[in-house]
């Protein structure tokens, strides 16, 4: 069975413009949750999306955003890149619920913002 | 606030000994605990899930251990191998809001 894809792996922005990554769930999940890894703050979460609507959210401002299709698939975005969003920005997929069962993470989508 | 705390920060062991590693968390409303490893600018594998009413979990070589009470799980390495090599974190989903929160991790380096 394929495991979480995310595409595309590295992108290099300026400050300012806007971003699209995207993640494609184990066949079968239904949950997609999206994180941010930077060193001096770790893993943190995002957002959870299940059944096209947003279960969840974490502690960003609004210029992260996502959404989900009737496929599974995910997408987020952020607006008015900073240099602060230069990050490994890992999507995790699951069944039904990402605090109740084991969590598939993909490889990463890394993100440079000069 | 849910805080979870890996200590060491890092470490490093010669091969073959056996280690422990160790995630504190400070709320105990807790669905379960997670231990996963990343290699380095990789995605996460998923290594343990110890729900919430378990004690300890075991995988080949791992065994995690969790103590609801005191805030407190283990995760134990036998006989290291530098294939073991990553960075392990644990992670609490929270009964509360319904988010994961992540220990910033242990670097473990196996020393050939």
């Amino acid at each position: 069975k394929a495991g979480v894809t995310q595409t595309p792996r590295y992108l290099i922005k300026t400050r300012g413009q806007q971003v699209t990554l995207s993640c494609s769930p184990i066949s079968g999940h239904r949950s997609v949750s999206w994180y941010q890894q930077t060193p001096g703050q770790g893993l943190q979460f995002l957002f959870e999306y299940f059944s096209e609507t947003q279960r969840n959210k974490g502690n960003f401002p609004g210029r992260f955003s996502g959404r989900q299709f009737s496929n599974s698939r995910s997408e987020m975005n952020v607006s008015t890149l900073e240099l602060g969003d230069s990050a490994l920005y890992l999507c995790a997929s699951s069944w039904e619920r990402a605090v109740l069962e084991t969590q598939y993470f993909g490889p990463g989508t890394r993100l440079l913002v000069l | 606030k849910q805080e979870v705390t890996q200590i060491p920060a890092a470490l490093s062991v010669p091969e073959g000994e056996n280690l422990v590693l160790n995630c504190s968390f400070t709320d105990s409303a807790i669905y379960n605990l997670q231990w996963f490893r990343q290699d380095h600018g990789k995605g996460l594998t998923s290594l343990l899930l110890i729900q919430s009413s378990q004690r300890e979990q075991t995988s080949g070589r791992l065994n995690a251990s969790l103590d609801k009470s005191s805030g407190r799980s283990t995760l134990y390495i036998a006989a290291s191998q530098p294939g073991d090599s990553a960075t392990y974190l644990c992670a609490v989903p929270m009964n509360r809001d319904d988010k994961i929160i992540f220990g910033k991790g242990t670097r473990l380096h196996i020393l050939p």
